[in-house]
């Protein structure tokens, strides 16, 4: 199993420009969750899901959007990126029955 | 709404020694804790949970972490600190009457000095 996978690993956007982060696991984990670290602020939920067809809103769900048509792929838009949302991004999934997250390896986003 | 408090920013501890880093919760129902490590540039990784049954869990790397209902706490805590200790640690709790959110702490920074 490869786990979790983020792609890209790296990106820069400019304002105002859109960019999907992808994001995979091939565990058949049903929950899967978007975090963002910020330095000294931890991490802060972004958007979950639990299962196919199903989304809802975390901490800091403004400015970006979720769609789950899979198990396996979770993806997270930004449609006008801000400087604001200079951060590294987490996708994390964890089986129902199951309590331990298992984390992607991360995109750094940086909006210019 | 479930929150999680990690009160310091940053722990240092000589080799050797005890350590401690500091978590409090708040969750209407009852919790389930969890606490991972984080090593620069590198995802987070899982080192214990407390779900319920006896109130010291032990982890992976020789940590372990006492729950305390009374204080709505969640300390982890490791007898002996190696330098290899050194990274970023989170708190992180869902509230088992919502169990779909999974909310961190801010995390704590441990520098265990040689």
């Amino acid at each position: 199993n490869a786990g979790v996978t983020q792609t890209p690993k790296f990106r820069i956007l400019k304002i105002g420009q859109s960019m999907t982060l992808q994001c995979t696991q091939d565990m058949n984990h049903n929950y899967m969750y978007w975090y963002r670290q910020d330095p000294g602020m931890g991490l802060k939920l972004i958007y979950y899901s639990v299962g196919a067809g199903i989304t809802d809103k975390g901490e800091v769900p403004n400015g970006y959007n979720v769609s789950r048509s899979t198990t396996e792929d979770f993806p997270l838009r930004l449609e006008l990126a801000a400087p604001s949302q200079t951060s590294v991004y987490f996708c994390a999934s964890i089986h129902p029955r199951g309590l331990t997250q298992y984390f992607g390896p991360g995109t750094r986003l940086t909006v210019l | 709404a479930q929150s999680v408090a990690q009160p310091e920013d940053q722990v240092n501890v000589a080799e050797g020694n005890p350590l401690t880093v500091k978590c409090t919760y708040s969750v209407s129902g009852n919790p389930y804790l969890f606490w991972y490590v984080q090593y620069p540039n590198r995802g987070l990784q899982f080192l214990l949970k407390y779900i319920t049954g006896d109130n010291l869990v032990k982890g992976s790397y020789g940590f372990e972490a006492e729950f305390n209902k009374s204080q709505t706490s969640f300390h982890l805590k490791k007898p002996s600190a190696l330098v290899s200790d050194s990274a970023l640690y989170f708190c992180a709790v869902r509230d088992s009457r919502r169990d779909d959110k999974i909310i961190f702490g801010k995390g704590t920074r441990l520098h265990i000095l040689p």
